[in-house]
């Protein structure tokens, strides 16, 4: 069974420009997770969906934005990018909305610089 | 109300050895606290997970201990080993809700 599935894993943009991160899930999981990983702060949780809808979303400015296919594969977009947006963006799959049901499966990231 | 709160943020520990981070919680509404074990160059991968109607669990040379009028839990890594050595995270969730997690704790097992 193929895991979780980011592309691109590496990207360099530089600031005022805008980027989108793709994740597929896990085959038969319809929840994805997005979180923003940087030294010192952890996993920063970003937003949630469930069969398309949104469920859950964190504490991140409206630059921050995803959505969910009918295919349960998601993308992410973070415009107008700044310094600070710099991050390993990570995606993660569940079978269930609610994540504390069960496990929460991760991709690799995708490493994001920002000049 | 919503934080997790990890120490310590790095750890060295002599192969053999006993490895513990902390993490403590205000919110009580939390009910489910796994531990995730992050690689460099990996995604976090769920190692252990507690609920609070037990007060330890043990899997392998993993524990977790789990003080729920303290709001406090904690991770056990018995006989330490090289291989261990990664970042290793700390989290909560409640019913509906999204999982909090900690800020990380990075371990290094010395041979």
């Amino acid at each position: 069974k193929a895991g979780v599935t980011q592309t691109p894993r590496y990207l360099i943009k530089t600031r005022g420009q805008q980027v989108t991160l793709s994740c597929s899930p896990i085959s038969g999981h319809r929840s994805v997770s997005w979180y923003q990983q940087t030294p010192g702060q952890g996993l920063q949780f970003l937003f949630e969906y469930f069969s398309e809808t949104q469920r859950n979303k964190g504490n991140f400015p409206g630059r921050f934005s995803g959505r969910q296919f009918s295919n349960s594969r998601s993308e992410m977009n973070v415009s107008t990018l700044e310094l600070g947006d710099s991050a390993l963006y990570l995606c993660a799959s569940s079978l269930h909305s609610n994540q504390n049901t069960g496990e929460l499966f991760f991709g690799e990231g995708s490493r994001l610089t920002v000049l | 109300q919503q934080q997790v709160k990890q120490s310590p943020q790095s750890l060295i520990v002599q192969k053999g050895g006993i490895s513990i981070i902390n993490c403590a919680y205000e919110n009580t509404a939390f009910d489910y606290f796994p531990w995730y074990q992050q690689f460099p160059g990996k995604g976090p991968a769920l190692l252990i997970a507690i609920r609070p109607d037990v007060s330890e669990k043990k899997e392998g040379r993993f524990t977790i201990s789990f003080n729920k009028s303290a709001k406090q839990f904690s991770l056990h890594i018995m006989d330490s080993q090289p291989g261990d050595s990664a970042t290793y995270f700390c989290a909560a969730g409640a019913q509906g809700g999204k999982l909090i997690f900690g800020q990380g704790t990075e371990l290094s097992v010395k041979p």
